[in-house]
């Protein structure tokens, strides 16, 4: 299995303002993704980031939102731009590795907006 | 688009008793999961099914992949206090083989 570690873990961020999420894997995957969690919801995809080019961003979900980087194999980014209340959310990175079939989860980044 | 309908939403059980939740679809899906999400982390991956009927068990849990490949349920037995969480199906169909739907949730809570 892959380790994920999320940075930050939580934050409180002022609404207009923009938060970059870092999701480190300890080894190479083939895959990463990044999930919304809201409230008391389930998980839904915001992109599949690709390496080396842009994001493949889901229904509902823009780069301008939501720009996503992915320089190499173990390391993605995403910003939530222009803050508002309702983008307070769990944000999770997600990724599959070369030898196991599903996807891993990082723990997790719990932000508030105010 | 592809949604996947999850049952209960919650449950209030006592510990010891037997626990089953289930997902369906409209859709048909090749890999159905099962995660298990704690507070405060992201989740994780219980049981993951590949084939129309298979039934497959980790520990005291037992997960199957419906014969009509539109549902799958999940069974947990003589529950133990660490089974508290939430329990996400989720499953990948045909096309855009990478990603996952997830379903609502089940919500466990258990009475000592």
């Amino acid at each position: 299995s892959a380790v994920i570690s999320q940075k930050p873990s939580r934050d409180i961020c002022q609404r207009g303002t923009s938060l970059t999420i870092q999701c480190q894997v300890d080894s190479q995957v083939t895959m990463m993704f990044w999930y919304r969690q809201q409230p008391g919801q389930s998980l839904t995809l915001i992109a599949t980031a690709n390496q080396g080019s842009e994001a493949t961003y889901e229904s509902g979900f823009v780069i301008d939102k939501f720009p996503i980087s992915r320089p190499n194999l173990t390391f993605s980014t995403l910003t939530v731009s222009n803050m508002s209340p309702e983008d307070s959310s769990i944000y999770l990175c997600s990724v599959r590795t070369w030898t196991a079939s599903e996807a891993f989860f990082g723990q997790g980044t719990r932000l508030t907006v105010v | 688009g592809q949604q996947l309908n999850q049952s209960p939403q919650s449950m209030f059980i006592q510990e010891g008793e037997d626990v089953s939740m289930n997902c369906t679809s409209s859709s048909i899906f090749n890999t159905w999961l099962w995660y298990k999400q704690d507070p405060g982390e992201g989740p994780v991956l219980l049981i993951a099914l590949y084939k129309a009927g298979e039934l497959t068990s980790n520990g005291r849990l037992t997960a199957q992949f419906g014969i009509t490949r539109k549902d799958s349920f999940l069974n947990i037995s003589a529950s133990i206090p660490s089974d508290v969480g939430i329990y996400f199906c989720a499953a990948r169909g045909v096309q855009g083989a990478q990603k996952l739907v997830f379903g609502q949730g089940t919500r466990l809570t258990i009475n000592p």
